[in-house]
């Protein structure tokens, strides 16, 4: 079956603390992408990678890392977690071109105490 | 920004056909329009996309007007599971991300 697979999916855990959220796709996608959810604000996208070794900014990517040593996987860093990144984080992927539709992962739950 | 508008929310009575409006008066000729819907907290599910004909899949049709001014999602048979916040996104050679407004939160009832 097709899918985008993150994890974990919540996590609970201490300012300062280092954690990375994984993103895995089966589709040999090109592209992938983070975005991150808040009330009010919508979606919005962090980093994005149109292939491997090959990444770049969203819109809000401060205080985030990313890496892309493998096609299936986008893992998401977070060096020194702080409270403002407490949200509702989301992976995508897609062939390359806009128009492709991007499919998303489930989402990963992160409160950053 | 967002360049589409959307109606806030709307009611829909199971086993009728759902009709969920989207203008974007402003897109240019090699913009899409994207539909996604998300149900409660879980990822945005892709429904369809197109450019200027009308779109069909399993489960939605899209109908965008000849100006490519406005569209319209159509889920013929709501179900309760299709209660969602829906979203009309228009995306360009520019945007290889999606730019998610405030959608059209959609409730089915019995």
């Amino acid at each position: 079956e097709a899918q985008v697979t993150q994890n974990p999916r919540y996590l609970i855990t201490v300012t300062g603390k280092k954690l990375t959220v994984t993103c895995s796709q089966n589709m040999n996608h090109e592209y992938m992408s983070w975005y991150r959810q808040d009330p009010g604000l919508g979606l919005r996208q962090i980093y994005y990678s149109m292939n491997v070794e090959v990444t770049d900014k969203g819109d809000v990517p401060e205080g985030y890392k990313v890496s892309r040593k493998e096609k299936r996987n986008f893992p998401l860093i977070l060096e020194s977690p702080s409270p403002n990144q407490t949200s509702l984080y989301f992976c995508a992927s897609s062939w390359t071109g806009f128009n492709q539709p991007q499919h998303f992962g489930d989402g990963t739950r992160l409160s950053i105490l | 920004d967002a360049k589409t508008t959307q109606p806030t929310s709307m009611d829909c009575a199971e086993g009728r056909a759902a009709n969920l409006p989207c203008n974007h008066s402003t897109i240019s000729g090699n913009e899409y329009v994207y539909w996604y819907r998300q149900i409660h907290s879980q990822g945005p599910q892709y429904i369809i996309h197109g450019l200027k004909n009308n779109e069909t899949n399993e489960m939605a049709s899209l109908i965008i007007t000849e100006d490519r001014k406005s569209s319209t999602l159509i889920l013929p048979h709501a179900t309760l599971r299709d209660t969602a916040v829906y979203y009309c996104i228009v995306r360009g050679s520019d945007n290889d991300k999606l730019i998610f407004g405030t959608g059209t939160r959609l409730q089915v009832f019995p």
